[in-house]
């Protein structure tokens, strides 16, 4: 079944380090976007890549960076600056050819708890 | 600029009573709309959607409906269950393919 893979589901960290969550899809999708869910504050765009290669800040970048080497993967860097990093991060993705008929697929999930 | 304004929650019902969440929004040009869903613990998955106005979307009893005249696409369900207590957002999707959320109205179903 095609859909989009976060992972891990939970994850700690030190305060000072960086750390990666992995996003992946298998929709053939072409735009995929990270966002940060805080309770009561809905989502915030934290970054977008419309096409591989290509990415754009959101609302809310400092602190965090991205890559998008291949089409399928959108790996998402929690980097030391970050300064309130605890957070329920959600990756989804869309395909270009949608003409908004179905919004975005999203994963399920990382919780990040610095420790 | 595109923004969502959503009723603020946290919303609990018993069991059968009716539900309304308030969902309107601003945007220049045609957005789409949709209703997401987050049960606990999970990712959104997306509950219904409309892309033109006056269109409905439905889905496993839940219905909303595009008022381009009252910018609005507030969401029904005329019996809830305790199984829909979750997290709803509603969500405007621009022609240029960026989605704008709402900030989420919790659902509480009582037995």
């Amino acid at each position: 079944d095609g859909g989009i893979t976060q992972s891990p589901k939970y994850l700690f960290r030190k305060e000072g380090q960086n750390v990666t969550l992995s996003c992946e899809q298998n929709l053939n999708h072409d735009a995929m976007y990270w966002y940060r869910q805080d309770p009561g504050q809905g989502l915030r765009l934290i970054y977008y890549s419309q096409i591989v290669n290509d990415f754009q800040k959101g609302d809310i970048a400092e602190g965090y960076s991205v890559s998008r080497e291949k089409k399928e993967s959108f790996p998402l860097t929690v980097t030391s600056a970050q300064k309130n990093p605890t957070a329920f991060y959600l990756c989804a993705s869309q395909t270009h050819h949608s003409q908004g008929r179905y919004g975005y697929t999203f994963g399920s999930g990382t919780r990040l708890t610095v420790v | 600029g595109d923004s969502v304004t959503q009723m603020e929650g946290p919303v609990t019902l018993s069991e059968e009573a009716f539900l309304t969440i308030n969902c309107t929004y601003t945007a220049t040009g045609y957005p789409s709309l949709f209703w997401y869903v987050q049960y606990p613990g999970e990712g959104l998955q997306l509950l219904l959607k409309a892309t033109k106005a006056d269109d409905k979307g439905s889905n496993k009893g839940f219905e909303a409906t595009y008022r381009k005249e009252t910018t609005s696409f507030h969401l029904e369900k005329g019996s809830v269950q305790v199984s829909d207590s979750a997290v709803y957002f509603c969500a405007l999707l621009t022609g240029a393919n960026n989605l704008f959320f709402g900030t989420g109205t919790r659902l509480t179903v009582i037995p």
